[in-house]
């Protein structure tokens, strides 16, 4: 069966630190690619998706994800994280015909003013 | 405008029992998700919806649960003889495109504890 994973459940930073999630996807066929995130409080929200194309990726908040198809890998990255980074981030995979989403563990980003 | 919403916020009830979530997407989403939620998990897909059609059903954990969408806009998630396993944040969510890259727009979910 499809699987995601995500390496860190849980990543403590200082602002202005660099970040990068790991996400790791099982399926050797065409694949879209998303990475979601939930805010305190909120909804679960889209912050990047890749389909084709470049596979560098930029989505809102100046992150960033690399789509590397033979390490099977999505990783999430910012250069520099502020306090409002502090969310919930969730990695995602999409196959087939449907939008049905296969969705990674999770990983708690906190982020130390 | 108005998103995803979900009633009840939050339910309670004892194992055995019956109970219904509820799900308005978004005005013009012909697509709808359910998904599940569990305490440190990611959520995990259980129905899809195209219309008023359920287009896969494959995630449903067993024939416990059930889901409709009679007019193609809200849907109720039904599930029946309660345990304390489904305990969990269900999820719904919406979508404009039919496909695969349409974007998922989700709602604040349903909190449910089987005691």
């Amino acid at each position: 069966a499809q699987s995601v994973s995500q390496h860190n459940h849980h990543v403590i930073l200082s602002e202005a630190a660099s970040l990068e999630l790991g996400c790791n996807y099982s399926y050797g066929g065409t694949v879209n690619l998303f990475w979601y995130v939930q805010y305190p409080g909120q909804h679960l929200q889209l912050l990047l998706k890749y389909f084709s194309g470049d596979p560098l990726v930029k989505g809102i908040k100046g992150f960033e994800a690399e789509f590397i198809k033979s390490k099977f890998s999505f990783n999430l990255r910012k250069p520099s994280v502020q306090w409002s980074d502090t969310a919930e981030y969730f990695c995602a995979v999409n196959i087939g015909n449907t939008g049905k989403l296969i969705f990674g563990q999770g990983t708690t980003l906190q982020v130390k003013p | 405008g108005a998103g995803v919403s979900q009633t009840p916020s939050n339910k309670v009830t004892e194992k055995g029992k019956y109970v219904e979530l509820r799900c308005d997407p978004i005005s013009g989403h012909t697509a709808l998700y359910w998904y599940r939620q569990s305490l440190g998990q990611g959520p995990e897909f259980l129905i899809y919806f195209q219309g008023t059609g359920a287009a896969d059903d494959s995630g449903l954990p067993n024939d416990r649960f059930f889901a409709v969408r009679p007019e193609g806009s809200v849907s109720t998630l039904k599930i029946q003889r309660t345990e304390r396993g489904d305990s969990a944040v269900y999820l719904c969510a919406s979508s404009t495109a039919t496909g695969p890259r349409g974007e998922q727009y989700f709602g604040p979910g349903t909190r449910l504890t089987v005691t």
